[in-house]
């Protein structure tokens, strides 16, 4: 089946104590995102990655981080979290066409939480 | 830069009434539109996209959208909803792959359904 997964589902966390949301798409997609979504706000980019090797900031980058080794994962890490990065984060991919555009396909979510 | 407002962040109607969620966007170049539909503590699914060619478009679960370019406007309809339709809908346009591909979001509308 063709999805996008992420790991853990669920998380609860404490200040300072670095982690790494885990993500991975099974349909060989070039390009790959990852969102928060927080109430009011809807859903912003925090990163994204056009192939392997190649990451850029989206809109919101600051205390993140990212790296695409392979093209398959595309893990989130924070460093040192802090509680205002509560939230729900979403992982998606796409396959780059010769428009320039296509539709995302997401993860399941990840809901972190840091005390 | 683009945008997407969709009017209405809860809409109500009666099982078997006509639904629809409003989206209005901006853009300089011409859009790549997209709706997708969130159920509770699920990932982003699509529902229909419209990227160039005929104006309505049909999606899953009975739902349609029609791009109106001189109102600016992907409206998006359903012409009797079922209680299962309940969930949170995103309007979204798409940035091209040379600008970033990211998707940019709407503040989403929650639709209830009434028995």
């Amino acid at each position: 089946e063709a999805q996008v997964t992420q790991n853990p589902r669920y998380l609860i966390t404490v200040t300072g104590k670095k982690l790494t949301v885990t993500c991975s798409q099974n349909m060989n997609h070039e390009y790959m995102s990852w969102y928060r979504q927080d109430p009011g706000l809807g859903l912003r980019q925090i990163y994204y990655s056009m192939n392997v090797e190649v990451t850029d900031k989206g809109d919101v980058p600051e205390g993140y981080k990212v790296s695409r080794k392979e093209k398959r994962n595309f893990p989130l890490i924070l460093e040192s979290p802090s509680p205002n990065q509560t939230s729900l984060y979403f992982c998606a991919s796409s396959l780059r066409t010769s428009t320039g555009y296509n539709e995302q396909f997401f993860g399941p979510g990840t809901r972190l939480t840091v005390l | 830069a683009q945008s997407v407002t969709q009017l209405g962040s809860h809409v109500s109607v009666s099982e078997g009434a006509l639904v629809l969620l409003r989206c209005n966007y901006s853009s300089s170049v011409p859009p790549y539109l997209f709706w997708y539909v969130q159920y509770p503590n699920q990932g982003l699914q699509l529902l229909l996209k419209y990227t160039t060619g005929a104006t309505l478009v049909k999606g899953i679960n009975g739902f349609e959208a029609e791009f109106k370019k001189s109102e600016t406007s992907f409206h998006l309809t359903k012409p009797s909803a079922h209680m299962s339709d309940a969930a949170e809908y995103f309007c979204a346009v798409s940035e091209p792959y040379n600008q970033g591909g990211k998707l940019i979001f709407g503040q989403g509308t929650e639709l209830s359904v009434k028995p």
